[in-house]
């Protein structure tokens, strides 16, 4: 079956913009996360959709943001970009079943570019 | 905070030796640990889980080790390939915390032939 998609893969933006960034996943997976890698940093959780709804959170600012569809897709919005935001968001999904490990196929990433 | 560390930013091994790779933890909720393998313009596929009331899970070549009292695990790659080189990143899971990798920052594998 199909794995998870990301679109764009490649973004370039300017300080100051917004951007929306897409992810399907795999075909009868109801979570997508969300994962920011920056060099030496790894990757930090952004947040975890199940359902249409956020279920989990990380320690990001206000100015991300995602949602999901009723098909399970998702897209991330971040608001008013900063240098810092340069970075490859991966996004991953899973069964998402409660109480146990699900594992997160991940898709290759977008990569983000502020100028 | 970090709370999982992978402290060697690189290792380079000769092909056929064994590789090690090591990952410190500091949260005692952890419940399961992950290693993934990232290749570039890839996104990290999962490669190895361990419960945390294991202390062995074995899977080929690959065999991840956890030690609780040390908060540590290693993943130990026997006979290295060329293949392995990548970027490894240990994950850690809780179920407190739901679905939610806390991942640590990655070692860069050079499986030299």
């Amino acid at each position: 079956k199909a794995g998870v998609t990301q679109t764009p893969r490649y973004l370039i933006k300017t300080r100051g913009q917004q951007v929306t960034l897409s992810c399907s996943p795999i075909s009868g997976h109801r979570s997508v996360s969300w994962y920011q890698q920056t060099p030496g940093q790894g990757l930090q959780f952004l947040f975890e959709y199940f359902s249409e709804t956020q279920r989990n959170k990380g320690n990001f600012p206000g100015r991300f943001s995602g949602r999901q569809f009723s098909n399970s897709r998702s897209e991330m919005n971040v608001s008013t970009l900063e240098l810092g935001d340069s970075a490859l968001y991966l996004c991953a999904s899973s069964l998402g079943v409660a109480g146990g490990w699900n594992e997160q196929f991940f898709g290759p990433g977008t990569r983000l570019t502020v100028l | 905070d970090q709370q999982v560390k992978q402290n060697s930013p690189s290792l380079s091994v000769q092909e056929g030796r064994i590789s090690i790779l090591n990952c410190d933890y500091t949260n005692s909720m952890f419940d399961y640990f992950l290693w993934y393998k990232k290749y570039p313009a890839e996104g990290p596929t999962f490669l190895i889980s361990i419960s945390s009331i294991k202390d062995k899970n074995e899977d080929g070549r690959f065999t991840v080790f956890l030690n609780k009292s040390a908060k540590h695990l290693s993943l130990h790659i026997v006979p290295s390939q060329p293949g392995d080189s990548a970027v490894y990143f240990c994950a850690a899971l809780g179920m407190e915390y739901g679905n939610k990798l806390v991942f640590g920052a990655g070692t860069i594998l050079r499986v030299k032939s």
